[in-house]
């Protein structure tokens, strides 16, 4: 089955600064790769998603790029704030599982003053 | 106010006992899920359903149950089979396919004494 690892497990930046987040996926027919935030105590939320006919993607600070041949996927957050301070999981969709997301074990982002 | 809410926020019970954690949507997915979130682990899917009354093994369903005798609802019992059941329990729903956002619910602590 899909195996998504994810690194770095914790990133320390100073505010302002940019922080990146890599994925890497086992299932080269995965297709769908989205990114969520979760803030202390809280459910994740979507922060941004790519499919696999695209390269790249940004909405704003946030942008994800994904290399198919190498099967990897990379979130960058630019200008960082002290609210972008969560857990950020990557994730891989299945083609074949219909809506089965399996997830990487994420990646604890903080931005210091 | 459209949404996914999941009750108690903490729910603490004795060794040996069932217990079971709601879900609930209204949102009108078709698609419902439970993940375990453990430190350090990511999230693992313990149940989905795609519709009424019919659910699938994620890939952690031992010690588990789930029932779905309405679109709405998705109530997961943790038994009393569950080895190790101290976690945070999150739910979340979609529209029908593999490339559709799961919004996720607030969550559920349960702890086991």
């Amino acid at each position: 089955g899909e195996n998504v690892e994810q690194h770095p497990s914790t990133l320390s930046v100073q505010e302002g600064d940019s922080a990146v987040i890599k994925c890497t996926y086992s299932d080269s027919a995965s297709n769908y790769f989205p990114w969520y935030k979760q803030e202390l105590g809280k459910g994740p939320q979507l922060i941004i998603d790519i499919r696999s006919n695209v390269g790249e993607k940004k909405d704003q600070r946030i942008a994800v790029t994904l290399n198919k041949t190498a099967k990897h996927f990379s979130l960058h957050i630019t200008e960082t704030q002290p609210e972008d301070s969560a857990v950020y999981f990557c994730a891989a969709s299945i083609l074949d599982s219909w809506g089965k997301l399996q997830f990487g074990a994420g990646t604890q982002v903080v931005v210091t003053p | 106010d459209g949404g996914i809410t999941q009750s108690p926020k903490y729910l603490f019970r004795k060794e040996g006992q069932n217990v079971t954690l709601s879900c609930e949507q209204n949102l009108n997915h078709d698609a419902m899920y439970w993940y375990r979130q453990d430190p350090g682990q990511g999230l693992r899917l313990i149940y989905y359903s795609q519709i009424v009354n019919d659910f699938q093994k994620g890939d952690i369903a031992e010690g588990y149950s789930v029932s779905r005798e309405k679109k709405e609802s998705f109530p997961l019992t943790v038994t009393s089979a569950q080895k190790n059941p101290t976690a945070f329990y999150l739910c979340a729903s979609s529209i029908w396919g593999t490339e559709n956002e799961q919004f996720f619910g607030p969550g559920t602590r349960l702890t086991v004494l």
